[in-house]
């Protein structure tokens, strides 16, 4: 069953805490990519990878941090430094310029 | 459409009538387009995509159409269902850089029984 997965699906922190939220595929797609999403608006840019071992910050990367280092797995750390991280996040992965998304994990700070 | 604040815009429509959705995109360069359909909880779900150097494309009871001179994609979607309730969004390459896709903020379409 190709696809990609997200875990977990609901996340709870307490503030000082750095969190990893999971984001694996099995689609053999390059590129990976993690936003955020907020009420009311479009999704936001956190990080971007285009192929193993690199990736690049997006629009909004502060007080987060991410790791390639395989294919089919790309992590993202909300880390202390993110002053407002409940949101709801969501990782997708390309092939060319279409992109599929996982299921989401909502991140709640407490 | 465009949101205010924490509210997105609305469509509400009668199940079994032809539902449309529109979507005003930013970037002239942009020679892809992708619809998604996002439900309550969950993660965006492709719907249909079109390049630019289409006018119109169909899937199953999905019309994507789009007006370059205008920047305009529109959604339509034929008799509506119960499960056609989520929010839309429309979702443009901006000119195919790395970074991929720049998303709109949405619309939630409400089927009435």
């Amino acid at each position: 069953d190709g696809g990609i997965t997200q875990s977990p699906k609901y996340l709870f922190r307490k503030e000082g805490q750095n969190v990893t939220l999971s984001c694996e595929q099995n689609l053999n797609h390059d590129a990976m990519y993690w936003y955020r999403q907020d009420p009311g608006q479009g999704l936001r840019l956190i990080y971007y990878s285009q192929i193993v071992n690199d990736f690049q910050k997006g629009d909004i990367a502060e007080g987060y941090s991410v790791s390639r280092e395989k294919k089919e797995s790309f992590p993202l750390t909300v880390t202390s430094a993110q002053k407002n991280p409940t949101a709801f996040y969501l990782c997708a992965s390309s092939e060319l310029d279409t992109q599929y998304f996982g299921p989401g994990t909502r991140l709640t700070v407490l | 459409g465009e949101s205010v604040g924490l509210h997105l815009p609305t469509l509400s429509v009668q199940e079994g009538d032809n539902s449309i959705i529109n979507c005003a995109y930013s970037n002239s360069a942009s020679d892809y387009f992708i619809w998604y359909k996002q439900e309550s909880g969950k993660g965006p779900q492709f719907i249909i995509d079109i390049r630019s150097n289409m006018d119109k494309r169909q899937g199953q009871r999905v019309t994507v159409l789009l007006n370059k001179t205008v920047k305009h994609l529109s959604l339509q979607i034929a008799a509506t269902q119960p499960g056609d309730s989520a929010v839309y969004f429309c979702a443009e390459n901006s000119g195919g850089g790395a970074d991929g896709l720049t998303f709109g903020k949405g619309t939630h379409l409400i089927i009435q029984p």
